[in-house]
């Protein structure tokens, strides 16, 4: 089954830091985008960066460069979300989510992990 | 940045009916590269439409998209009780890749 997988709910406390991570299977992991899409509560869909996991070639939005890391482990089929010192504000619901064709960077997404959905509150 | 606003926030119809939805750019989606999304509250999102005119594999022929340029147009031929939930558009023509704030097509 051609599906992502994402890690479990977190909740932490602000400053501290977190990975999250989003599992391939079923299909060639290495040779199609993953990105991450953020959502808040209440809001719309984000997009946070993109990454290639064959070569970790990887894109950030300007809103969320420095904020965040992406990366792959192409061994294990899985890319990362990292946050270093997180805050209130990082409170969301967090996707991933593969490109449609093989290769491709500006595609569409046609498959999405379930959410990893993170609260960061004292 | 690429803005899309989606109109109208919420669309408020019976089962059976048709629901049109807009999705408008601040600037020209270059090579059609816009899609659309169906949402559920505790679910992935899902791909409908892609190349704004396309639909994705095993999607049901009464969606269509529709649109060029800065202007797009998302129509539910006759709604099923499964298709009440949040639609987004997104285009990735350009990067940030950018979504709308979405639809809400509710039960009337």
């Amino acid at each position: 089954e051609v599906q992502l997988m994402q890690s479990g709910a977190e909740v932490k406390n602000p400053g501290e830091s977190l990975t999250i991570s989003c599992k391939g299977s079923g299909y060639s992991f290495s040779n199609y985008w993953i990105a991450w899409v953020r959502q808040m509560p209440g809001k719309g869909l984000e997009w946070m960066g993109i990454i290639y996991p064959e070569d970790s070639d990887t894109r950030y939005s300007p809103s969320f460069q420095g904020q965040v890391t992406i990366s792959a482990e192409t061994s294990i089929r899985t890319v990362y979300l990292q946050w270093n010192s997180l805050q209130a504000s990082d409170s969301a619901i967090y996707y991933c989510a593969k490109t449609l064709e093989r290769g491709r960077l500006n595609d569409a997404f046609d498959l999405w992990g379930q959410g990893t959905m993170i609260t960061v509150s004292s | 940045e690429i803005v899309l606003t989606q109109s109208p926030g919420t669309l408020s119809l019976s089962p059976g009916e048709r629901a049109t939805l807009s999705c408008r750019a601040s600037q020209t989606v270059s090579f059609n590269y816009l899609a659309w999304y169906q949402h559920k509250p505790g679910q992935a999102p899902r791909l409908l439409i892609y190349g704004v005119s396309s639909r994705a594999t095993g999607i049901a022929d009464r969606f269509s998209g529709s649109g060029s340029g800065t202007d797009f147009t998302l129509t539910i031929s006759r709604l099923e009780p499964e298709d009440f939930a949040v639609y987004h558009c997104q285009q990735y023509a350009t990067s940030p890749r950018t979504f709308g704030q979405g639809t809400k097509v509710e039960i009337k």
